[in-house]
């Protein structure tokens, strides 16, 4: 089946401990982004990647980090979470092009930092 | 990138009827706009897009309509059914950083 996961769904933590949320696909698609998902704010881009090792920010990168290492993994990084990072996160994978806009859509990691 | 927001945050319509979702954009250089349907505990779907050389593209039961004067998208979803009870998010790209969500019309359908 065709799907991105994303690992963990749910996730507490506190503030200053590094954590690293999982992002995989199984379609090969080049196109992997990160969104967080916040009440009255929609959705915003984090970071991107286009294709392997060629990663760029989006609309909020700061307090974020990621690596695109294989086609498939896309991990969102977290070096020191803050207490404003809680929100619901959300992967996506979708080919190049202009079929980049068919974004496939993880089922969600819901963060809160303490 | 510039915003994309919706006209309503939350929509009501009875089962059955049409609903209409607008959405007013002010990136004129966008190449593409998108729907996106998430229903609770989900990630969005991709639903329909339209380029920007289009006025009107239909799919099954959706239509969406563009107007590049007014710069205002919207979805039209025939004979509403319990399961398009979702939040509808409009998005527009054409650069090379993807999409630029709007803030989202939760759609809830009646009786």
């Amino acid at each position: 089946e065709a799907q991105v996961t994303q690992n963990p769904r749910y996730l507490i933590t506190v503030t200053g401990k590094k954590l690293t949320v999982t992002c995989s696909q199984n379609m090969n698609h080049e196109y992997m982004s990160w969104y967080r998902q916040d009440p009255g704010l929609g959705l915003r881009q984090i970071y991107y990647s286009m294709n392997v090792e060629v990663t760029d920010k989006g609309d909020v990168p700061e307090g974020y980090k990621v690596s695109r290492k294989e086609k498939r993994n896309f991990p969102l990084i977290l070096e020191s979470p803050s207490p404003n990072q809680t929100s619901l996160y959300f992967c996506a994978s979708s080919n190049q092009g202009r079929s980049r806009y068919e974004q496939y859509f993880g089922p969600g990691t819901r963060l809160t930092v303490t | 990138g510039e915003s994309v927001g919706l006209h309503l945050p939350t929509l009501s319509v009875q089962e059955g009827d049409n609903s209409i979702i607008n959405c007013a954009y002010s990136n004129s250089a966008s190449d593409y706009f998108i729907w996106y349907k998430q229903e609770s505990g989900k990630g969005p779907q991709f639903i329909i897009d339209i380029r920007s050389n289009m006025d009107k593209r239909q799919g099954q039961r959706v239509t969406v309509l563009l107007n590049k004067t007014v710069k205002h998208l919207s979805l039209q979803i025939a004979a509403t059914q319990p399961g398009d009870s979702a939040v509808y998010f409009c998005a527009e790209g054409g650069g090379a950083d993807g999409l630029t969500f709007g803030k989202g019309t939760h759609l809830i359908i009646q009786p």
